[in-house]
């Protein structure tokens, strides 16, 4: 299994800030590194793929960056309803896998 | 747009078999553009991936997963099914359903969830 890390697992901030939400492999995953988006009781929803490439409607505030084993999440000015919980995941195996999570909060 | 809704009992015994359904709306399952796929969220904890189904059949499983796990799919029903056997406590989760696209690991369509609790 290839494992995704991300610490912290929450994050406090405030709205107007500029947040980085880190992600590492465990190997060599390329750029088959995913973020999405989960609010409670919500399901995920894809935010980026293919560590950079922003899915149809995701605001240009978000962006991705990174390569190998570490990647990065980053909201340029955190926005009220940017407050969730993000989960990097990895298709470079057939068993896909996710991070654990990183909610953001606001402090 | 596609519409998928998760279906099944809300609570298993220890040992016996978790059967769940996903029924697609708003298109067809029968597409050569999505997988279709399941995945698990214990409470309070990350996501875990069981597999995706296309519409000829063809399945591909979690390795880590896949002992205890079967998706099966019916066109004619425009629905695709989950059954994990010899079921625990640590298989209490909320349930998703979700839509692949091709299969690249990139799920665009969600299921609301289906929380299972497995109790006795």
């Amino acid at each position: 299994d290839i494992q995704m890390t991300q610490s912290p697992s929450s994050l406090s901030a405030s709205v107007g800030d500029r947040v980085t939400i880190p992600c590492r492999a465990s190997q060599n995953i390329d750029t088959f590194l995913h973020w999405y988006q989960q609010k409670p009781g919500k399901a995920p929803k894809l935010l980026i793929y293919s560590v950079s490439t922003l899915q149809n409607g995701v605001p240009s505030r978000f962006s991705g960056s990174g390569s190998g084993t570490d990647f990065t999440l980053t909201i340029s000015s955190l926005q009220p309803e940017d407050f969730a919980t993000y989960y990097c995941q990895q298709s470079y195996s057939s068993g896909y896998t996710f991070g654990q999570g990183t909610k953001l909060e606001n402090k | 747009q596609l519409q998928l809704q998760e279906s099944g009992p809300g609570l298993v015994k220890p040992s016996e078999t978790l059967a769940l359904t996903c029924t697609v709306s708003g298109g067809s399952i029968s597409t050569n553009r999505y997988h279709w796929g399941w995945l698990r969220q214990p409470p309070g904890k990350g996501l875990e991936y069981f597999g995706s189904i296309y519409y000829s059949g063809t399945t591909h499983y979690n390795p880590s997963l896949k002992s205890r796990v079967t998706i099966s799919i019916d066109t004619s029903r425009n629905h695709f099914s989950l059954t994990l056997t010899s079921v625990t406590a640590a298989d209490t989760a909320m349930y998703y359903c979700a839509g692949e696209r091709g299969r690249t690991g990139l799920f665009d369509y969600w299921g609301q969830g289906s929380l299972v609790i497995v109790s006795s």
